[in-house]
């Protein structure tokens, strides 16, 4: 099956640092979505980025699907942005999402 | 738009009863919806696709006679961990999917079994 690898796997920033998380990706993929885990559990749908660059306030997110990566940009970290981050893809021709290990983000204040 | 409701929230139960967890589709109408168990510090696995009106699709290693799951409307999935044992403790999360909105998740059930 599809290897969906992410980097780094934990990361502590201080608070208003950026940082940039990495997805690659073994195979073609209909659909990448990135995710913020809270401390609670609640998955938060951050972008649905199959290609292209997209930006929501702090965040932004690029795809190269030729290449088999996704970025995740977080500018002027904030604490409430600490959690666990997953990258997810749908395979061609398979559907469901098949999750990364996360990166584990901790902002300090 | 594009809301899952997930319920219950939390449930502790005894070894040997069954548990239900209900997941809701608030706004739209999902055909197939897909059941997800998570681990401490781990990621997300599939363990199941849901097709109403049909039987679902368990992944390799998932045990379809533990893990009951009812898809009987275009808005209800419900999985049953039959038979709870510690070892089933854990976190599950559904998802449909939902449009333009790709994939959208419940907020989870975290079940402990003691």
């Amino acid at each position: 099956g599809i290897q969906v690898e992410q980097s780094p796997p934990d990361l502590i920033l201080q608070e208003g640092a950026n940082s940039t998380l990495r997805c690659n990706f073994s195979d073609s993929v209909n659909n990448l979505q990135w995710f913020h885990q809270n401390p609670w559990g609640q998955l938060i749908n951050l972008f649905y980025i199959p290609s292209g660059t997209k930006q929501n306030g702090r965040l932004s997110a690029t795809t190269v699907a030729t290449e088999r990566y996704s970025l995740l940009y977080i500018s002027s970290s904030q604490t409430t942005d600490s959690g666990v981050y997953f990258c997810a893809v749908e395979v061609t021709g398979r559907r469901a999402l098949t999750f990364g290990s996360g990166t584990r983000l901790q902002v300090q204040p | 738009g594009a809301v899952v409701s997930q319920h219950p929230s939390w449930v502790i139960c005894k070894s040997g009863t069954s548990v239900k967890i209900e997941c809701r589709s608030l706004d739209f109408q999902a055909t197939t919806m897909f059941w997800y168990r998570q681990f401490p510090k781990q990621s997300l696995m599939l363990m199941a696709t849901s097709n109403e009106g049909s039987k679902a699709t368990y992944e390799q290693g998932v045990e379809k006679d533990k893990f009951l799951i009812n898809h009987a409307s275009l808005t209800l999935s419900t999985l049953t961990v039959t038979s709870a044992h510690p070892e089933d403790s854990s976190f599950y999360i559904c998802s449909a999917l939902a449009g333009d909105y790709g994939y959208t998740f419940g907020s989870g059930t975290r079940l402990t079994v003691v």
